[in-house]
């Protein structure tokens, strides 16, 4: 498996641009889980699914992030409109829930730049 | 609720010397402990984790780290640093009621320089 893939890698965008982050989880996992990491916040948990239902969005900034999960192997983080706050890297993960002992895999991040 | 503390922003050490990365942990019940590196422009990696057994974890890379259940604590270590050991380092927690996936809850990070 070539594990959690993310798409674009880097993106630098305008503010009020939609910007559409993807992610394509590990094959077999039932979890999937969206990180933003900032120098001044940390690794900030946004919103994970289940069986690609959305089980917690608390930690979504404002009505301006969604996030959607069509399939068991894609999802999608949409920021619209985007804001120069927005500016961080986003990380998707994705994990076996059944494996009682196991661990979240991550992706490679996507850059996001908010001009 | 589970929380990991990671009170070093930033350790520095020596090529050659010993480092220590330290964390300690708040969970209900005993935990699942997991430390990950992040290197430059790279998502996060798993580096070792404890689940049961020996209180002492061996992982990638010649790391190491303790289990303490009176301190709480899950200090990652190695004997001997290598100036590409120089990352950010993630300490993570869960319970062992298996909620949300494996999700864990992650410590602010802490960087390591080793210097040459």
């Amino acid at each position: 498996d070539a594990g959690v893939i993310q798409s674009p890698r880097h993106e630098v965008t305008e503010m009020g641009q939609e910007v559409t982050l993807r992610c394509k989880p590990i094959s077999g996992h039932d979890y999937l889980f969206w990180y933003r990491q900032t120098m001044m916040r940390g690794l900030e948990l946004l919103i994970y699914f289940n069986n690609n239902v959305p089980i917690d969005d608390s930690g979504m900034p404002e009505d301006r992030f969604s996030a959607k999960m069509p399939n068991a192997s894609f999802s999608t983080l949409k920021i619209q409109p985007s804001e120069p706050r927005d500016s961080a890297v986003y990380f998707c993960a994705s994990s076996l829930g059944s494996r009682t002992s196991g661990f979240m895999f991550f992706g490679p991040g996507t850059r996001l730049t908010v001009l | 609720a589970q929380s990991v503390a990671q009170p070093e922003d930033q350790v520095n050490v020596a090529e050659g010397n010993p480092l220590t990365v330290k964390c300690t942990y708040s969970v209900s019940g005993n935990p699942y402990l997991f430390w990950y590196v992040q290197y430059p422009n790279r998502g996060l990696q798993f580096l070792l984790k404890y689940i049961t057994g020996d209180n002492l974890v061996k992982g990638s890379y010649g790391f190491e780290a303790e289990f303490n259940k009176s301190q709480t604590s899950f200090h990652l270590k190695k004997p001997s640093a290598l100036v590409s050991d120089s990352a950010l380092y993630f300490c993570a927690v869960r319970g062992r009621n298996n909620n949300a996936g494996n999700m864990l809850t992650f410590g602010g990070g802490t960087r390591l320089m080793v210097k040459p």
